[in-house]
């Protein structure tokens, strides 16, 4: 079975512009989790959906994040504008219902010049 | 908020000897579980657990689950040098609740 697919795997972009990263979680699954890694703050949830619709958003660092899942099957994270401080590693992460179980793609590196 | 301690932030070790890692919460939690991540991989899941006092094993891991449901250890027997990486607790209060991470422990094996 695939497993949670996440594109770019990397990004450099410049200060200002529009990025949107993408995840596709594992068939069945009913929860979708976005991820920011950096080495100074770890792995801080952005936000997470059950069934398509988003249930904690309160880890967006602000409005220049959005989330959307459309569907079951997609889910965009877009940042307008990014900023050199949004350099970090997205994961995307998704996990069956009743379940702790959470599987994580390999990330999207995103570099902010 | 809920916060899991992870400490040390490093770990050193030989080749071949056995590693203990644990991971403490002033909350209780309902379920932990240990992941691991290799450098520019997403984490990994190693071991879940899911009753307080549960002891599962996987290979050479071995995990726990603490009887206060508030800590909860990992142990790595007779390490090797692809265990090098960063391992992280988490701790879930409900099923469908959002899981709360450790800020990881990096392992370094010595050949």
């Amino acid at each position: 079975d695939a497993g949670v697919i996440q594109s770019p795997r990397h990004e450099v972009t410049e200060m200002g512009q529009e990025v949107t990263l993408r995840c596709k979680p594992i068939s069945g699954h009913n929860s979708l989790f976005w991820y920011r890694q950096t080495m100074m703050r770890g792995l801080e949830l952005l936000i997470y959906f059950n069934n398509n619709v988003p249930i904690d958003d309160s880890g967006m660092p602000e409005d220049r994040f959005s989330a959307k899942m459309p569907n079951a099957s997609f889910s965009t994270l877009k940042i307008q504008p990014s900023e050199p401080r949004d350099s970090a590693v997205y994961f995307c992460a998704s996990r069956p219902f009743f379940t702790g179980e959470l599987f994580f793609g390999e990330g999207s590196r995103l570099t902010v010049l | 908020g809920q916060q899991l301690n992870q400490s040390p932030q490093s770990m050193f070790i030989q080749e071949g000897e056995d590693v203990s890692m644990n991971c403490t919460s002033s909350s209780i939690f309902n379920t932990w579980l240990w992941y691991k991540q290799d450098p520019g991989e997403g984490p990994v899941l190693l071991i879940a657990l899911y009753k307080a006092g549960e002891l599962t094993s996987n290979g050479r891991l071995t995990a726990q689950f603490g009887i206060t449901r508030k800590d909860s250890f990992l142990n790595i027997s007779a390490s090797i040098p692809s265990d090098v990486g960063i391992y992280f607790c988490a701790g879930l209060t409900g099923a469908n609740s959002k899981l709360t991470f450790g800020k990881g422990i990096t392992l370094s094996v010595r050949p």
